[in-house]
C-alpha cells in the first residue's frame, strides 16, 4: 500500500505571495491532518479534515486554510506569506474512525517551504 | 506555552550505552505517542500508550506512561547508530486527531 505523499517537496516563495500544498493520503484513509514544524516551535497542529469537513482546528491565523476533496486528497493554502511561515509542512492520514480506539496517524515526508 | 516538555533536547552517546528521554506535562492526556523522525522524512509512530502506569517494550525500547497520564519516558538499551534521530512525544486530549507535540530529543549514537 502506498504511503502518504506530499507535493511539492520543496518550495521557495517571496513575502506576500500565496502557496498551495497538496497531500494524498493512504488509500482508504478519510482523515487528513496538517502540521507545521519549525526549529523553534516544533510540530504544531494546523487543522484536520474528515469527509471533506474541517473537524479540528489549531491556533493559526486565518491566512492558513485547507480543504479536502471527495477522494480524501487535501490541500493547504497559505495567503500573504510571511518570513515566519518558513517551515516543514507535514500532513498525516488515518482512517478517521477511532471508535474509542486510538487511530494511528501516518505522516508524509513533508513540504519544505522557504519564504524570502 | 509548550504543553509537553521533552528532555534532554540533545543527546550524544556511544554505541552500546543506555539512555532515557523524558516527556513531561502539567496536563492529563488520554493517550501519548512516541515518534521517531529522520532527516527529510516525516515522523514514524513507535508506540501508543493509553493507560496510566502502562509499560510497553519494543525490542530494545521501553516506553512508560506515568500513573497520572501526565508524563512518559522512553528508555533505549544498548543504543545503536541506527537509533539516531529526533524522538518526539505527542499527546492527545480527547480527539486523537489534534496531537500536541513536544519539541523533541535529538539523539546521536556514535559508532
Amino acid at each position: 500500500k502506498a504511503g502518504v505523499t506530499q507535493t511539492p517537496r520543496y518550495l521557495i516563495k517571496t513575502r506576500g505571495q500565496q502557496v498551495t500544498l497538496s497531500c494524498s493520503p493512504i488509500s482508504g484513509h478519510r482523515s487528513v491532518s496538517w502540521y507545521q514544524q519549525t526549529p523553534g516551535q516544533g510540530l504544531q497542529f494546523l487543522f484536520e479534515y474528515f469527509s471533506e469537513t474541517q473537524r479540528n482546528k489549531g491556533n493559526f491565523p486565518g491566512r492558513f486554510s485547507g480543504r479536502q476533496f471527495s477522494n480524501s486528497r487535501s490541500e493547504m493554502n497559505v495567503s500573504t506569506l510571511e518570513l515566519g511561515d518558513s517551515a516543514l509542512y507535514l500532513c498525516a492520514s488515518s482512517t478517521g474512525l477511532a471508535g474509542g480506539v486510538v487511530d494511528t496517524q501516518y505522516f508524509g515526508p513533508g513540504t519544505r517551504l522557504t519564504v524570502l | 506555552t509548550q504543553l509537553l516538555e521533552q528532555s534532554p533536547q540533545f543527546l550524544s552517546i556511544q554505541e552500546g550505552e543506555n539512555l532515557t528521554v523524558y516527556c513531561n506535562s502539567s496536563s492529563v492526556f488520554s493517550s501519548l505517542q512516541w515518534y521517531r523522525q529522520e532527516p527529510g522524512e516525516g515522523p514514524v509512530l513507535l508506540v501508543t500508550v493509553v493507560t496510566g502506569g502502562e509499560v510497553k517494550k519494543l525490542k530494545r525500547l521501553t516506553f512508560q506512561f506515568g500513573d497520572a497520564r501526565k508524563d512518559s519516558s522512553l528508555h533505549i538499551t544498548a543504543a545503536q547508530p541506527g537509533d539516531t534521530g529526533l524522538y518526539l512525544c505527542a499527546g492527545a486530549r480527547g480527539s486523537n486527531y489534534k496531537l500536541t507535540f513536544g519539541k523533541g530529543t535529538l539523539l546521536t549514537v556514535n559508532p
